[in-house]
C-alpha cells in the first residue's frame, strides 16, 4: 500500500514564528499538494507543485507561505510568520495515475 | 464556481442497515470524482476514483456510482468499524487551469452494534 509520510505529527509554535512542515510523497509520483483542514471544516486546497514549480495556488497561499522540494524525496511547506488562524491540520498529498493519496497530517497549533 | 455538496451531514445506522450517501457537484469539466474515508485526527484515506457517468466501483461493503451531476456511496450491511466521515471531492479539468481537489464537508457516519 503506497504511503505518504509527514513530520512532525504535532507542532506547537508561537505567533510570528516560522514553521516548516515536511512530507515524503510516494516515490514515483510527480504531482504534490498541500491542503489544510481547520477543525470542524472542510479540507481546503493550498498549493500544487509539479516539475519543481508551483502549478496552482489558492487565495490562502499568500506571501507567508512557500513550498520546496529540496531533494528527490522531501516536499516542504514553510509558513514564515505564523498567525493564530493558521492553526489547522496540514495534509500533504501526492497524485499517481488515478489516485490522490494523503499523508496523516501535521497538527499545527499557533499560540 | 466549482462546488461539492454532501448529504446528509450525519447518518446513524444500525449494524446491517444499508444506506447511501450523496455527493452532488458542479465543476468545469470533471477529471475525476474521489471518495475518501477520514477518521478523527487522521488524513483522508483514498477509497475510489470515478471518471464518467455510469461508472461504478466496489470495495468490500462500499460501492460508488457516478452520474453527470452526483455520486452515491452505497454502504451494504455496515459494521461499527465503518464509522467515519466520508468525503467526496472533485478534480477539475486542466483546460480550466485547475488541478486541485475540491472537497465537500463530508458525511459523518456512525454505525451502532
Amino acid at each position: 500500500e503506497p504511503e505518504v509520510t509527514q513530520t512532525p505529527s504535532h507542532q506547537v509554535t508561537q505567533m510570528g514564528q516560522e514553521v516548516i512542515l515536511r512530507c515524503v510523497p510516494i516515490s514515483n509520483h510527480l504531482y504534490f499538494y498541500w491542503y489544510r483542514q481547520i477543525l470542524g471544516q472542510k479540507v481546503e486546497f493550498l498549493v500544487s507543485f509539479y516539475n519543481n514549480e508551483i502549478s496552482e495556488k489558492s487565495e490562502i497561499f499568500d506571501d507567508q507561505f512557500s513550498v520546496e522540494r529540496p531533494d528527490g524525496s522531501n516536499f516542504t511547506l514553510k509558513i514564515r510568520s505564523t498567525k493564530l488562524e493558521d492553526s489547522a491540520m496540514y495534509f500533504c498529498a501526492s497524485f499517481g495515475v488515478s489516485e490522490q493519496y494523503f499523508g496523516p497530517g501535521t497538527r499545527l497549533t499557533v499560540t | 464556481e466549482d462546488q461539492v455538496t454532501q448529504s446528509p451531514e450525519a447518518l446513524r445506522l444500525q449494524e446491517g442497515e444499508s444506506s447511501s450517501l450523496n455527493c452532488s457537484y458542479t465543476v468545469s469539466g470533471l477529471r475525476g470524482l474521489f471518495w475518501y474515508r477520514q477518521d478523527p485526527g487522521k488524513g483522508p484515506e483514498f477509497l475510489f476514483t470515478l471518471y464518467s457517468a455510469g461508472e461504478e466501483k466496489e470495495k468490500e461493503r462500499l460501492k460508488a456510482t457516478l452520474t453527470k451531476k452526483e455520486s452515491f456511496l452505497h454502504i451494504t450491511a455496515p459494521k461499527p468499524e465503518d464509522s467515519a466521515t466520508y468525503l467526496c471531492a472533485v478534480r477539475g479539468d486542466r483546460l480550466f487551469n485547475t488541478d486541485k481537489l475540491i472537497f465537500g464537508t463530508g458525511t459523518r457516519l456512525q454505525v451502532f452494534p
